[in-house]
């Protein structure tokens, strides 16, 4: 199919690990989002790409937090020292130029953190 | 704090029924309000959406109506069916100064019994 790709699914990381999340964007689409969704919850904003540029970090929660998109396409988000409070599902979004609140969600990696 | 406040947390409606969600929000500088639809083990889908020149917008059997006076909008599913059963979550977005970041409701989960 031609939607937003993530991956891992499903990652379960021990206390302190470093953990790297993979997002595939809509071919086309300069803009990348990052939520994170804890259970019951809605998605919560992280950061935001427009093309390699990343031009909105501020809703990371810490510096353990790290986004990148090198080349304008796909982006990878990395936590190091990954502690308990960060298990949550990391969802990844992209939209065209000019329509960036029109976002295409992928299905999320769950990461665990035990 | 949360930017916008969703409610039920949870809903059960008949199958044919009418099934309502409502939306609340602060910020006069939002100007574009998605519904999203999520599945488990899936991403959020975008459904419909609005935007504050309009009292109301209808695709189907879905109709978001608008209250600007009283930043309150709302999610009617006309004719429900239990394959609507799912995760609805409401959000806002300012398209002028955060590039598309979009603020989620906690989300109701709507249950259509057959």
């Amino acid at each position: 199919g031609a939607g937003v790709s993530q991956s891992p699914r499903y990652k379960v990381a021990k206390r302190g690990q470093d953990v790297a999340l993979r997002c595939d964007p809509i071919s086309g689409h300069v803009s990348l989002f990052w939520y994170q969704q804890a259970l019951g919850q809605g998605p919560e904003f992280l950061t935001y790409f427009q093309n390699e540029a990343q031009l909105d970090k501020s809703g990371l929660p810490s510096d353990r937090f790290f986004a990148e998109r090198p080349e304008g396409s796909v982006s990878t988000l990395k936590i190091q020292r990954t502690q308990q409070e960060d298990s949550a599902v990391y969802l990844c979004a992209s939209s065209l130029a000019g329509r960036e609140y029109e976002q295409y969600f992928g299905p999320g990696t769950r990461l665990t953190v035990t | 704090q949360q930017q916008v406040k969703q409610s039920p947390q949870s809903l059960i409606v008949q199958k044919g029924g009418i099934s309502i969600i409502n939306c609340a929000y602060e910020n006069t500088a939002f100007d574009y309000f998605p519904w999203y639809q999520q599945f488990p083990g899936k991403g959020p889908a975008l459904l419909i959406a609005i935007r504050p020149d309009v009292s109301e917008k209808k695709e189907g059997r879905f109709t978001i109506s608008f209250n600007k006076s009283a930043k309150q909008f709302s999610l009617h599913i006309m004719d429900s069916q239990p394959g609507d059963s799912a995760t609805y979550f409401c959000a806002a977005s300012d398209r002028g100064s955060t590039l598309g970041r979009l603020y989620f409701g906690r989300g109701t989960q709507l249950t259509v019994w057959p």
